[in-house]
Parts: structure tokens; sequence; C-alpha cells
């Protein structure tokens, strides 16, 4: 099946700090989507982006598809960003909606 | 907007009861639905899917006779840990497309957190 791989795997900034997160996918995709977990483990999306770029107040996030990464741009970080960032593709082979979960980056944001 | 329930968001069970876990679209029909583990500090991994009358397809290495799924109707799916142990504590979590795909929208639930003691 589809591997995803996301970089760094943890990461602690300052608050105020930018960073970009990574997403290297292995195969050809119909959707991909960024998601934040909150420390109770629930999933926020935060942006469908098979292609192309979006932004959302601090937030953006960019797809190259043809060469099978995204990014997700945080600005201006603060607390309330911590937690954990999955990229979830659905592959266009492999059979239906089968949503697959990057391994995640770990965001610590201090004060 | 789409709402994809959860219900419960936490429970707690002795080892060797079965628990019933809910899962339900709340303003659109999903003849599919899918079903994720997560282990602490992990990934999210698709275990199964969860098929409108019909049964559910299990993802390789999943047992499907101790977590019975069963979609009976458009707007629900239950996961039913069968004969829970300690190493069934994870934190599962569901999600429903809406719309056509491969166009459509995908919405997660709350998650729920399993602990069997």
């Amino acid at each position: 099946g589809i591997q995803v791989e996301q970089s760094p795997p943890d990461l602690i900034l300052q608050e105020g700090a930018n960073s970009t997160l990574r997403c290297n996918f292995s195969d050809s995709v119909n959707n991909l989507q960024w998601f934040h977990q909150n420390p109770w483990g629930q999933l926020i999306n935060l942006f469908y982006i098979p292609s192309g770029t979006k932004q959302n107040g601090r937030l953006s996030a960019t797809t190259v598809a043809t060469e099978r990464y995204s990014l997700l741009y945080i600005s201006s970080s603060q607390t309330t960003d911590s937690g954990v960032y999955f990229c979830a593709v659905d592959p266009r082979s492999g059979g239906y909606q089968k949503v697959t979960f990057g391994t995640g980056t770990k965001l610590q944001v201090i004060p | 907007g789409a709402v994809v329930s959860q219900h419960p968001s936490r429970v707690i069970c002795k080892s060797g009861t079965s628990v019933k876990i809910e899962c339900r679209s709340l303003d659109f029909q999903a003849t599919t639905m899918f079903w994720y583990r997560q282990f602490p500090k992990q990934s999210l991994m698709l275990m199964a899917t969860s098929n409108e009358g019909s049964k559910a397809t299990y993802e390789q290495g999943v047992e499907k006779d101790k977590f019975l799924i069963n979609h009976a109707s458009l707007t629900l799916s239950t996961l039913t840990v069968t004969s829970a142990h300690p190493e069934d504590s994870s934190f599962y979590i569901c999600s429903a497309p809406q719309g056509s795909w491969p166009g459509n929208t995908i919405y997660f639930g709350e998650g729920s957190w399993l602990t069997v003691v």
C-alpha cells in the first residue's frame, strides 16, 4: 500500500516562531488532508488539499502532487498549536477511500 | 455542516467483557464508514471498512471475531470489542465520507478512548 512519511517526527518551538512540516507519499492520491490532533485525541481537519496552496489564518498548506509531497506552514506559533499533526491521503489505487495516515509530527510550542 | 459523532468518548471495561462503540453520521447518509485504531504515540491505522447491509471488510491482521462491526443503517455503524483484554486498550475513531468518490469529503468522529482493566 501507499507509504506516508512525515518529518520531522518531533518539533519544539518557542512561541512566535514559524515552522514547516513535511508529508511525503509514495503514490498518486485523490486527496490529501492535514489534521491537528489535540491532547484529548480529537482530530481537527485543517485542510483538504490534493494540490495547490491554501491558507487559513496562521496556517497554510501546499501540495505538489506531481512530486508527491505536501507542506504545512505554521506561522507565529502559539502554545495552543501544540499537539500532533497528521497528513492523511486518499490513494488512487488500493480501494475505495482507504485513507492512510502519515507517521505524524509531534509539535510542542513553549512560552 | 456534516458531523460524525461517536459514543462513548471514554469507556472503561473489565477484562473479558464486551464493549460497543457507535459511530453516527448526523446529517448525511453513509453507505460506508471506516474504523481506525491508534496506539499510544503512534499513527492511526485502518482496521476495517464498514458496509451498510453487508459484511465489513477487515484489514490484514485485524481479528474479525474480536472486532465485530455492524452497519445496520445508513447513519450508524457499531464496533464491538469482544472479550476485551488490556492490550485492546486504545483510541478508536471512525470516519464517514459524504458525497461521491473521489471528490467527496471525509468526516471523522471525535474518537473513543477504551481502557480495559
